[in-house]
Formats: structure tokens, sequence, C-alpha cells
């Protein structure tokens, strides 16, 4: 099992620009999580993705947006980067749904640096 | 704001020394989880407890959780240097599909 994978590791993007970052699920988990983690911070939730449909989102501008494949993988993309979306990008993966929860598993992040 | 509160937020110990780290949040919860990061990098789940259990262990983890008060706690027994690392508590409000992440405590263990 390849557990969650993302890719790519790591990018370096123009203020300005726009990004697309990609997230494989573990095998078996149809419910997608991307999270926001900046230097010495903890992850912020951004959204989740659930039957292809965005199912919850947090405190984030429409400038992060994502998609949902019918293979349960993901992408995360963001329009007009700022100095301030650098960050390390992690996907999270579960079973289940909206419904009964168990343990979510991350990936190893995608660290995005605008320059 | 964050809910998830953890305490220290930094810890140095000496290898096989037991280290205990501390979480807070504000609202109700339906689950619990604790995280371990390494440098930077991707979050390894150490342990989910549910709101209706008390202790839970995992190894040389012990995780208790305390809902009248909002609080959990993380026990390490017989820490390695291998142990360090930023952890993580990883609250989840309700019914939502979101887990609410602190600063996290980060400890280093001394061989």
């Amino acid at each position: 099992d390849a557990g969650v994978t993302q890719s790519p590791t790591h990018l370096i993007k123009t203020r300005g620009q726009q990004v697309t970052l990609r997230c494989s699920p573990k095998s078996g988990h149809d419910t997608v999580s991307w999270y926001q983690q900046a230097l010495g911070q903890g992850p912020q939730f951004i959204f989740q993705y659930y039957e292809e449909e965005e199912r919850q989102r947090g405190n984030f501008p429409d400038r992060f947006s994502g998609h949902q494949f019918p293979n349960y993988s993901s992408e995360l993309n963001v329009n007009a980067l700022l100095l301030g979306d650098s960050a390390l990008y992690l996907c999270a993966s579960r079973p289940g749904g909206t419904g009964v929860w168990t343990e979510a598993f991350f990936g190893q992040g995608t660290r995005l640096t605008v320059v | 704001s964050q809910q998830g509160e953890e305490d220290p937020q930094a810890l140095s110990i000496q290898e096989g020394e037991n280290a205990t780290m501390n979480c807070s949040y504000k609202t109700s919860i339906n689950n619990l989880q604790w995280y371990r990061q390494n440098s930077g990098r991707g979050l390894v789940h150490l342990i989910l407890i549910r709101s209706n259990e008390r202790e839970k262990h995992s190894g040389r983890l012990r995780v208790t959780l305390d809902t009248s008060k909002k609080s959990s706690s993380l026990l390490i027994t017989a820490s390695r240097a291998a142990d360090t690392a930023s952890y993580f508590c990883a609250p989840r409000p309700g019914n939502t599909g979101k887990l609410i992440f602190g600063q996290g405590t980060t400890l280093q263990v001394k061989p």
C-alpha cells in the first residue's frame, strides 16, 4: 500500500502565477482533504472532497479551488499566487465520506515557494 | 482561531525519560487525533480517541481524553532519540469534516 502520495514534492512559482498540486489517496479511501501549513504553524484546513464535490471549506479565498476525480484522486489549484501562499500543502485521505470517521492519513506534502 | 492548543510549545528531555504533552480545545468534539511530524514533512497518525473514550494505548503511547475539561494528553514512555519531532493534537469538532490543529509541541530527545 503506497499510502497517500502527493506531487510534486517541491515547487517554486512566481507571484501572480497559478499552481496545481496533486494527491492520490490511500487505497480504499474516498474522502480527501487539503491543508496548508505555514512555517512554524499547525496545518489549516482548506477544503474536503467526497463524491467529486466540495463538502466543506475552511477560511480560504476563492483563489483556492479543487477537484476530485472518479478514482478519488484530487487536485488543489491556487490562482494569482501571493508571497503568503508559500507553505507546505498537505493532502489527507480517509474512508467514510461525511459519516463515520476513521483515522485520516496524510501525504508527505508539497513545499510551495512563491517568489 | 485554532482549537487544538498544545502545551508546552517545546520540550527537551533525555533518552529514556517520559514525555507528556497536553492539548486543550474549545468546542465539543466527535474525536481527537494525535499526529507526529518530522522536519516539516508529512503528518504521521499516532492515535485516534473518540469522545466516549477516556484512555487509549498504542505501544509506548498513552492518550487520555477529558471532555469535561476539553483537554487531552499524550504520554510517550521510555523516549528515544527517534521520537524527536513535532506533535500535534487535532480535535474534530462535531460532525464536521475537518481537523483543527494547534501550533504543536516540539519534542527534543537527547541521546
